[in-house]
């Protein structure tokens, strides 16, 4: 069963500071994995997909790299922004008996403080 | 392109009555459509998987008489809570996939509270 956590639960940086989220799964058979944004009481954002055969993506202040024989992957933030206030989710999409399961992550809470 | 909507996106209901949350696909053909349930401070558990014009294929532990789901058409999929109760009170979020795209797109959410 795929298992996805990510590193910390929450985290506060003052803005203008660099910073490092961090997901990690229990099974590297993968299609891909995403990261997410979710404001308070909305949907998600999806920000950066990365295919099983990539390393990395970028998207702007925005950079994520995989690790699949490790299970790791990492969403790297600069220059951060209290409009970069919110939850990541990390998730991973696994073959399930024949199907494409999308698993996700706990969440990193990231506060910006201004 | 890719856009996928939900409607209601808060509703409020008395316990025992039934809702019906409709997640459309507005730009492009939906094959399959997912429904996930996300409880306050946690992540979004998936529920259920529905392919057009086939019954839904639902995770362990959802009551599939309880959380009905149709897939009618190519842009259309509807959840049904029947007899709500308090504890269904949470924020339902649909998906929906194209094989064109190879991801899935979510709605924007739909908040249920059952009093």
């Amino acid at each position: 069963k795929q298992e996805v956590t990510q590193i910390p639960a929450a985290l506060s940086v003052p803005e203008g500071e660099n910073l490092v989220l961090n997901c990690s799964f229990t099974d590297s058979a993968i299609y891909n994995l995403q990261w997410f944004r979710q404001d308070p009481g909305k949907g998600l954002t999806s920000l950066l997909l990365i295919q099983s055969s990539q390393r990395e993506q970028t998207s702007g202040r925005l950079n994520a790299s995989l690790d699949k024989s490790s299970g790791r992957s990492t969403l790297y933030i600069a220059a951060s922004q209290p409009g970069d206030s919110a939850t990541y989710l990390c998730a991973v999409t696994s073959p399930v008996f024949g199907n494409e399961k999308l698993t996700f992550g706990t969440g990193t809470r990231l506060t910006i403080i201004p | 392109g890719a856009v996928v909507s939900q409607h209601p996106s808060r509703v409020i209901c008395k316990s025992g009555t039934s809702v019906k949350i409709e997640c459309r696909s507005l730009d492009f053909q939906a094959t399959t459509m997912f429904w996930y349930r996300q409880f306050p401070k946690q992540s979004l558990m998936l529920m259920a998987t529905s392919n057009e014009g086939s019954k839904a294929t639902y995770e362990q532990g959802v009551e599939k008489d309880k959380f009905l789901i149709n897939h009618a058409s190519l842009t259309l999929s509807t959840l049904t809570v029947t007899s709500a109760h308090p504890e269904d009170s949470s924020f339902y979020i649909c998906s929906a996939e194209s094989p064109d795209y190879n991801e899935q797109f979510f709605g924007p959410g739909t908040r249920l509270t059952v009093l």
